[in-house]
């Protein structure tokens, strides 16, 4: 199994609603990532869990909670969301940190969010 | 400052032709990976291909290959005899491999290729 995958692919939700993202690989990837992509711009990243501990939180607002339960699974709580964070959430994994071999991220195919 | 450079906004390219897609860099860590990505209007980000700090050949994957050029400080990613269906937007990336060894990807501002029949 060499893929990554998220749902749900759409999401439409309201300013007061509470809503999670998931991301799954089996690939035994050591690292996983969300990155949020707004319309024609590079993703960014947000979040990085290494070992299922969170290692960077990038300044993210705290109406997103990520959460590891295990090494195969990343979620990602919304709550309380503003109209500007519509975006694609993109989830990566990877082998290895760093920038060596093993280290390429291998991404789903992103939840696109609609806050209302 | 922008760590990843991407010169060229939008490329219309001729169907069979090679194309190149411009990337330079800037980092001071001697450790460090690229990765150039392609991303179709569906949204996925594909990995295309690697190249190591380290590496002392250009990294090649089928048509795609990597001219790395360590002084200069660029990763050109290659495609020859392009297709219809390599129409899509190309993000050329860099993770530095000493930063603690938790970071993520940095990426440029991309490339839109369009292939023309």
């Amino acid at each position: 199994d060499t893929e990554v995958t998220q749902t749900p692919k759409h999401l439409v939700m309201g300013m007061t609603n509470k809503k999670s993202l998931k991301c799954e690989q089996h690939m035994g990837h050591r690292a996983m990532y969300w990155y949020k992509q707004k319309a024609k711009k590079p993703p960014e990243l947000m979040f990085v869990y290494s070992y299922e501990k969170l290692s960077i939180n990038e300044s993210v607002p705290s109406r997103f909670s990520p959460e590891c339960p295990n090494s195969s699974l990343l979620n990602l709580h919304l709550h309380a969301l503003q109209p500007e964070d519509s975006a694609l959430y993109l989830c990566a994994s990877s082998q290895d940190m760093g920038g060596g071999r093993n280290s390429e991220q291998f991404f789903g195919p992103g939840t696109r969010l609609t806050v209302l | 400052a922008q760590k990843i450079t991407q010169t060229q906004p939008g490329m219309f390219v001729q169907e069979k032709e090679a194309v190149t897609l411009d990337c330079t860099y800037d980092t001071s860590d001697p450790s460090y990976g690229l990765f150039w990505y392609k991303q179709p209007s569906s949204g996925e980000m594909i990995f295309l291909i690697y190249q190591g700090s380290y590496d002392q050949q250009n990294a090649t994957e089928g048509r795609y290959s990597l001219n790395f050029q360590k002084a200069r400080k660029s990763a050109n990613l290659v495609i020859s005899a392009s297709q219809l269906g390599d129409s899509a937007m190309y993000f050329c990336a860099m993770r530095e491999g000493n930063r603690g060894g938790a970071d993520g990807l940095t990426f440029g501002k991309g490339t839109h290729l369009i292939i023309q029949p």
